[in-house]
């Protein structure tokens, strides 16, 4: 089952502008990820964070976590028209076996 | 590193056939891998769970005699959807798993089947 909602649904902007996408969930967690997925392609790990981290960082990608919101942003910074993609969070949460639930994601189209 | 294979990459056949998807870790041996499935522009729902040498963990709603998965070597994990219908027409995508519960997956392209 389903538990991340994440927002925007989907989300366009110019080549160099940031774009922040954010995504909540319901039960307690073990670590959140961000994954891109390429149209018609599989999914790619983009960053891990863990429920005790507040913030992370890779490159141009940014993950904040807020376990009491039970929510987390990932934001790209100076977007290059390759970025355009999906993105989807996952959660894994305490009690499960390393399950990967995903949210709704974000679509993302950035113009160059 | 930790590349995952999947194929084939597009199969479109008649209802009623049997179709298997392979999934292979190509550099790293993989215990558990995951089979998903994905409508268009909605995201991934998991499948079953594949175990190496044991029997898949399906979740709830999807039928294991309809789906069915083996993990029969620690790199390659199969899922046949027998007896297709247009239903079951999507995109199926496999994954794998490197370290132990909670790490990071590793996916396969997807393979989008289309029973006509």
């Amino acid at each position: 089952s389903q538990q991340g909602e994440e927002d925007p649904q989907a989300l366009s902007i110019q080549e160099g502008e940031n774009a922040t996408m954010n995504c909540s969930y319901k039960t307690s967690i073990n670590n959140l990820q961000w994954y891109r997925q390429n149209s018609g392609r599989g999914l790619v790990h983009l960053i891990l964070i863990r429920s005790n981290e507040r913030e992370k960082h890779s490159g141009r990608l940014r993950v904040t976590l807020d376990t009491s919101k039970k929510s987390s942003s990932l934001l790209i910074t100076a977007s290059r028209a390759a970025d355009t993609a999906s993105y989807f969070c996952a959660t894994v949460s305490s009690s499960n076996t390393g399950k990967l639930i995903f949210g709704q994601g974000t679509t993302l189209q950035v113009k160059p | 590193g930790a590349v995952v294979s999947q194929h084939p990459s597009w199969v479109i056949c008649k209802s009623g056939t049997s179709v298997k998807i392979e999934c292979r870790s190509l550099d790293f041996q993989a215990t558990t891998m995951f089979w998903y499935r994905q409508f268009p522009k909605q995201s991934l729902m998991l499948m079953a769970t594949s175990n190496e040498g044991s029997k898949a963990t399906y979740e709830q709603g999807v039928e294991k005699d309809k789906f069915l998965i083996n993990h029969a070597s620690l790199t390659l994990s199969t899922l046949t959807v027998t007896s297709a219908h247009p239903e079951d027409s999507s995109f199926y995508i496999c994954s794998a798993r490197l370290g132990v519960a909670g790490q990071p997956q590793h996916f396969g392209d997807g393979t989008r089947l289309s029973i006509l």
